[in-house]
């Protein structure tokens, strides 16, 4: 089966660094997303990793350990737009382009 | 290009009706997949396609069906609504490398009472 934990929620001040944490248990392992989900938008795509190690992005990194089966979002420099829910997907192997999704962490930016 | 869009944006349904959601992509993506998303909770795969003709279950299928006819178009079939597929329904499509991202429809808002 397949298990993806994070946390619900978290709170973060403007111009603050955030890390968004994401632990995972799949049958198999071929790539980890992150997407950002504005309230009553649609998932928005921010990172991909596959390999162990850290992927920048701008204001964005990701950090993927699959000995541990543990990824990281880093949100630097807070905006107040950064307030959404990040969600962690995994695909697991020999899944096709299938994903599955954790929960999602609800972040809300505070000024 | 318009991306992926769905239709209607909003729906509410009584017990037992059936409906069609739409979702159309104009980006040439093979794989196309159905989610729900119930409040405060990630996605849940309902059924995916890999190719027009093609279709396969996902996490949670029952009270669903699919059809693939075209490489665009991915519509989902509601037959007897039940109160518990009250949930947003996203539409996403993807290219066929193992590597490629998902880009969500705009989703569609479904109360049954």
């Amino acid at each position: 089966g397949q298990n993806i934990d994070q946390p619900t929620e978290m709170t973060a001040t403007e111009g603050a660094i955030v890390q968004i944490n994401c632990t995972y248990q799949t049958s198999g392992f071929n790539g980890l997303f992150w997407y950002q989900q504005h309230a009553g938008e649609a998932p928005t795509f921010l990172s991909y990793n596959v390999l162990d190690g850290l992927e920048e992005k701008g204001r964005f990194s990701s950090f993927l350990s699959r000995s541990k089966g543990y990824s990281y979002l880093l949100l630097k420099e807070l905006q107040m737009k950064d307030s959404a829910s990040y969600l962690c997907a995994v695909r697991p192997h020999n899944a096709g382009n299938m994903l599955t999704f954790g929960g999602g962490t609800r972040l809300m930016v505070k000024p | 290009n318009a991306g992926v869009t769905q239709t209607p944006k909003f729906r509410i349904l009584k017990i037992g009706q059936s409906m069609t959601l739409q979702c159309t992509q104009d980006m040439n993506h093979n794989y196309m997949y159905w989610y729900r998303q119930d409040p405060g909770m990630g996605l849940k795969l309902i059924y995916y396609s890999v190719g027009a003709g093609i279709t396969d279950k996902g996490e949670v299928p029952n009270g669903y069906n699919v059809s693939r006819s075209t490489t665009e178009d991915f519509p989902l079939r509601l037959e007897l609504a039940a109160p518990s597929q009250t949930s947003v329904y996203f539409c996403a499509s993807s290219y066929d490398s193992s590597t490629d991202t998902q880009y969500f429809g705009p989703g569609t808002r479904l109360t049954v009472l």
